[in-house]
């Protein structure tokens, strides 16, 4: 009965490779969002979509792309990795945009060799 | 642009003892929401508490409770009988109450919490 799931929770790559992140949330929520935990911890927006809009777009590098096919996942591509890619990245959703709670995923973490 | 600040990096408690975290926030808006996230060794994000700006009331959630002042714009998370299993990174949030400033939380630094037995 997992309320946010993100797959896979760990992923170990080479530079230069293209990845996915996968993240599904069966609260019913509208909104969903990736957020990207550095090694020392900050946690920052990425993206945010309402409904399968994309309504945050913060300055990430265009190698990074969501995907929404439906309101109930959020997938993250990185394309042509780098060593600073190498982070957490977690997905949260709520319902709207208001000022709803946002609930969590369990986070990926990526290493990048 | 709002910021949150949280100056204490890490601070320890002996078990059963209460603790208070602090976290100061910028912002020109008047409307807006605060939240104290969690996160143990599990990597987790667990809310906490939350407190809505326009209430006077401090939230509360059992032996959590936050000390909201809006004009010095200072949210402190309180966590009274603290157990082993409070230990974790705990990390103030702040969200805008208006939608066309999108939904994004802004978080803080973090700060770590050792619980001693």
């Amino acid at each position: 009965d997992t309320a946010v799931s993100q797959t896979p929770k760990y992923l170990v790559t080479q530079m230069g490779n293209d990845k996915s992140i996968k993240c599904e949330q069966n609260l019913g929520h509208d909104t969903m969002y990736w957020y990207k935990q550095d090694s020392k911890k900050f946690l920052k927006i990425m993206f945010s979509y309402n409904n399968k809009e994309l309504i945050i777009n913060e300055t990430v590098p265009n190698r990074f792309s969501p995907k929404s096919p439906d309101k109930a996942h959020l997938n993250l591509h990185i394309n042509s990795l780098e060593l600073g890619d190498s982070a957490v990245y977690f997905c949260a959703s709520s319902q709207g945009t208001g000022a709803y709670t946002q609930y969590f995923g369990p986070g990926t973490r990526l290493t990048v060799l | 642009a709002q910021t949150v600040t949280q100056s204490q990096p890490e601070m320890s408690v002996q078990e059963a003892e209460t603790v208070t975290l602090s976290c100061t926030y910028d912002t020109s808006e008047s409307d807006y929401y605060l939240f104290w996230y969690k996160q143990p060794p599990s990597r987790q994000m667990i809310l906490v508490i939350r407190q809505e700006a326009y209430k006077q009331q401090n939230a509360t959630e059992n032996r959590f409770s936050v000390n909201f002042q809006k004009a010095a714009k200072s949210f402190s998370l309180k966590i009274s009988d603290s157990q082993l299993g409070d230990a974790a990174m705990y990390f103030c949030a702040y969200r805008s109450a208006w939608e066309t400033s999108g939904s994004r939380l802004t978080f803080g630094e973090g700060t770590q919490l050792t619980v001693n037995p």
